[in-house]
This record gives structure tokens, sequence and C-alpha cells, in this order.
């Protein structure tokens, strides 16, 4: 079976664009969740969301946005990207939001210049 | 505010002795833990968890030992393989409210050597 698949694998931008990253989870998990992996540090979570519902949001600005499709896959979007966003972004799934453990795609690097 | 602490950045052991990776929190909330590894270039793979109900959880070579008291958690990996090389990050959650977030160490890079 598949894992979590992110795509792209690597994205490069400029301060003050937007971008938009893509997560499928898991044939029939319904919760995917969202973290920001800079580097030296452990990944911050973002958000999570469950049947199309927000549950959780990190501390992270209203820059950052996302959403979840009827097919359980899900978009994060950054807008007016700064230097700091730069960072690997991984996209978790599981069965239900309280559900664990998170199974972990193997990411989008982000780099701004 | 750092909840989960893992305060040694790197740890160096010989094949087939023993790996002791720690961890400590301090968010007396905190119910529910587990350990990841990760390859570069690869995400987050979950390797063993523990409940706060258990002080202990063995898989194979992973033993995961859990001090609540102390709010300390330990990864023992017996024997160490040299493909064990990878940063391990500690994580706990909070279970029941609206949502499961996982919150993150910083991470130990291990290496296994020959």
């Amino acid at each position: 079976d598949a894992g979590v698949t992110q795509s792209p694998t690597h994205l490069i931008k400029t301060r003050g664009q937007q971008v938009t990253l893509r997560c499928s989870p898991i044939s029939g998990h319904k919760s995917v969740s969202w973290y920001q992996q800079v580097l030296g540090q452990g990944p911050q979570f973002i958000f999570q969301y469950y049947e199309k519902e927000e549950r959780g949001r990190g501390n992270f600005p209203d820059r950052f946005s996302a959403r979840q499709f009827p097919n359980y896959s899900s978009e994060l979007n950054v807008n007016a990207l700064l230097l700091g966003d730069s960072a690997l972004y991984l996209c978790a799934s599981s069965l239900f939001y309280s559900n664990q453990p998170q199974h972990f795609g193997d990411g989008t690097r982000l780099s701004i210049l | 505010d750092q909840q989960v602490k893992q305060n040694s950045p790197s740890l160096s052991v010989q094949e087939g002795r023993i790996s002791i990776l720690n961890c400590d929190y301090t968010n007396s909330m905190f119910d529910y833990f587990l350990w990841y590894k990760k390859y570069p270039a690869e995400g987050p793979t979950f390797l063993i968890s523990i409940s706060s109900i258990k002080d202990k959880n063995e898989d194979g070579r992973f033993t995961v030992f859990l001090n609540k008291s102390a709010k300390h958690l330990s990864l023992h990996i017996v024997p160490s393989q040299p493909g064990d090389s990878a940063v391990y990050f500690c994580a706990a959650s909070v279970r029941g409210g609206s949502n499961y977030k996982l919150t993150f160490g910083k991470g130990t890079l291990l290496t296994v050597n020959p």
C-alpha cells in the first residue's frame, strides 16, 4: 500500500510569493496533519484536519492556511513568503484524528530566496 | 518553551552494544509518547510508543521506558546495528480534546559504528 505522498519534493520561491503544498494520506486515513521542520529542530505542528474540518491549529501566523478535500487529501497554503518559512514541510495521516501513531510522508523542502 | 527536550544532540555507540536515548518533558498533561526515526531525505518513521498507564513497552530490539514521576522516557536499542544510524525524535501528545497534535523534541543523532 502507498504511504503518505507529498508533492512537490522540492520547491524554490522568492520572498512575497505564495506556495501550495499537497498531501495524499494513506488509503483509508481520514485525518491529515501538517508540520514544519526547520534545520536543527523537531517538527512543529501547524494544522490538523479531520473530515474536512480543522481540528487544531499551531502557533503559526494567518499567512498559513490549509484545507482538506472530500477524498481526504489536503493542501497547505502559505502567503507572503518570508525567508524564515524555509523548512521541510511534513504531512502526516492517521485513521481518525484521535488515532496514533501518525504516519509521515517524506516532506516538501521549501527554500525561500 | 520546549515542552519535550532531548538534551543529547548526538550519541555514538559500537555495533552490538546498547543505545540509550533520553527524553524529558515538562507538560504533565502529556499521556502518550512516541519515538520516531528519521533518515536524511525521508520523513519520520514510527518506531514505538507508550501510554502513560504503562512504564515499559517492548518491540523486538526496541524498548521504551516511562518514568512519570520524573517526566522522563528513554528508548533502548539492543543490540545496536549500523542501520540504526539516524536521527531519533521523541514526541508526546495529550489524548482527549479537539486534536491530537504531536509535540516533538529536537532529536538525537545516533551513529552506530561497525
